[in-house]
């Protein structure tokens, strides 16, 4: 199985930051990278797919980037409604595997 | 606009099976290209694919659970399903029914809410 790892697993920010987190696949995965934004009690948001391609909807503050086995997501300017945990997820190998999560708290 | 509605007992006994229904509105089962998912979610930890089909009845699994799970489509009922056999209380968790982009067939764009399947005796 592809293992995904990401960083920070906790993060703490200010309305107005840039925060930026990191997932690394332990094998290659090109740019079959997706993120996802997930709320308490709700069901996981997709936010970018295929590395850096933001889905329909999703604001511009979010970004992705990276390829092979390093990825970031980014969010220029933290809004109220962006603290949440976000996963990282493979779409390149058979199962399909998510990161552990990073929590962003406000600080 | 579409929904996913995940339905199904929330409470199984060890040892049974696990048995949910995923019912769309606002678009067709049948929709060319696209596929359906479950995906679990074991409170307050992290997401875990089960399997995937679609509409024709193709099918792909979870390695870890292919031995266990069952995915199955009814187009007449414009309805997919999900069978968990032999569950033990590591299977609690929230059970979401997923359909994903459909150029990206592994990427999980409308989520229903959710169900939470306990398993206790």
């Amino acid at each position: 199985d592809i293992q995904m790892t990401q960083s920070p697993s906790s993060l703490y920010a200010s309305v107005g930051d840039r925060v930026a987190i990191t997932c690394r696949a332990s094998q290659t995965i090109s740019t079959y990278l997706n993120w996802y934004q997930q709320k308490p009690g709700k069901a996981p948001k997709l936010l970018i797919y295929a590395a850096s391609s933001l889905q329909s909807g999703v604001p511009s503050r979010f970004s992705g980037s990276g390829s092979v086995t390093d990825f970031t997501l980014t969010i220029s300017s933290l809004q109220p409604e962006d603290f949440a945990t976000y996963y990282c997820q493979q779409s390149y190998g058979n199962p399909y595997t998510f990161g552990q999560g990073t929590k962003l708290e406000i600080k | 606009q579409l929904r996913l509605q995940e339905s199904g007992p929330g409470l199984v006994r060890p040892s049974e099976t696990l048995s949910l229904t995923c019912t769309v509105s606002g678009g067709s089962i049948n929709s060319s290209g696209y596929y359906w998912a479950w995906i679990r979610q074991p409170p307050g930890k992290g997401l875990e694919w089960i399997a995937s089909i679609y509409y024709s009845g193709s099918t792909y699994y979870n390695p870890s659970l292919k031995s266990r799970v069952t995915i199955s489509v009814d187009t007449s009922k414009n309805q997919f399903s999900l069978r968990l056999n032999s569950v033990t209380a590591a299977d609690t968790a929230v059970y979401y029914c997923v359909r994903p982009l459909s150029d990206y067939h592994t990427t999980f764009d409308y989520w229903g809410q959710g169900t939470l399947v306990t398993v206790s005796s």
